[in-house]
């Protein structure tokens, strides 16, 4: 059965800087893209930023290029996200999504259950 | 960024009706186009991809058409179990965009 299990969320001031943790299993995690989507309290859904099974190609939205930093360590089954100078708008819950398998971010097949990160002084 | 456009925004109907949700891309996306479930305090579950293809496991009660900008989801006769709010997500370009959601209630 796959499962991702993200950790990391919490409460953070304006500015500062937060990592999140996706724990995988139940698949081989190295031949599989994967991807970071987040949704604001009450609102919809959005792409947050992606990384090939390498690690070799990474895409990020618009919205936090420059201040998030996607990674993966194949050998400990687990994604990442580095989250710096958090800004108010980036209160979310974090989903980590398994890639359907594409060269960019298409397809969202099995996602986590989420971590919540609150960003406020 | 590809715009879309789901309506209706919410929907109330009732157990065994049919229900149909459209969502309208900004731009020509081909077939890219995918459909999601949340329900309520739970992760978003894949039903439908590239535009009518219905993923593994899910019911054939949904289902999905459609191709450019235009494109419609379909519950054929609504079970209480489909409360959710549903989504629509374009991957023709980056980047991947959804819709803002159609929230479907029991009537």
């Amino acid at each position: 059965e796959v499962q991702l299990v993200e950790s990391g969320g919490g409460l953070v001031q304006p500015g500062g800087s937060l990592r999140l943790s996706c724990a995988a299993s139940g698949f081989t995690f190295s031949s599989y893209e994967m991807n970071w989507v987040r949704q604001a309290p009450g609102k919809g859904l959005e792409w947050v930023s992606y990384i090939s099974s390498s690690g070799s190609t990474i895409y990020y939205a618009d919205s936090v290029k420059g201040r998030f930093t996607i990674s993966r360590d194949n050998a400990k089954n687990s994604l990442y996200l580095q989250m710096n100078s958090l800004r108010a708008e980036d209160t979310a819950v974090y989903y980590c999504a398994r890639e359907v398998g594409a060269t960019q971010p298409t397809t969202f097949d099995y996602w986590g259950q989420g971590t919540l990160v609150t960003v406020s002084s | 960024d590809i715009q879309m456009t789901q309506s209706p925004s919410s929907l109330s109907a009732s157990v065994g009706d049919r229900v149909t949700i459209t969502c309208q891309a900004s731009q020509d996306i081909s077939n890219y186009l995918n459909w999601y479930q949340q329900k309520p305090g739970k992760a978003p579950k894949l039903l439908i991809y590239d535009a009518s293809n219905l993923e593994t496991g899910v019911p054939s009660r949904f289902s999905g058409s459609g191709s450019g900008t235009d494109f419609t989801f379909t519950i054929s006769s609504l079970q209480p179990e489909d409360i959710a709010t549903y989504y629509c997500q374009q991957y023709d370009n980056l980047p991947p965009t959804f819709g803002q959601g159609t929230k479907l209630e029991i009537k």
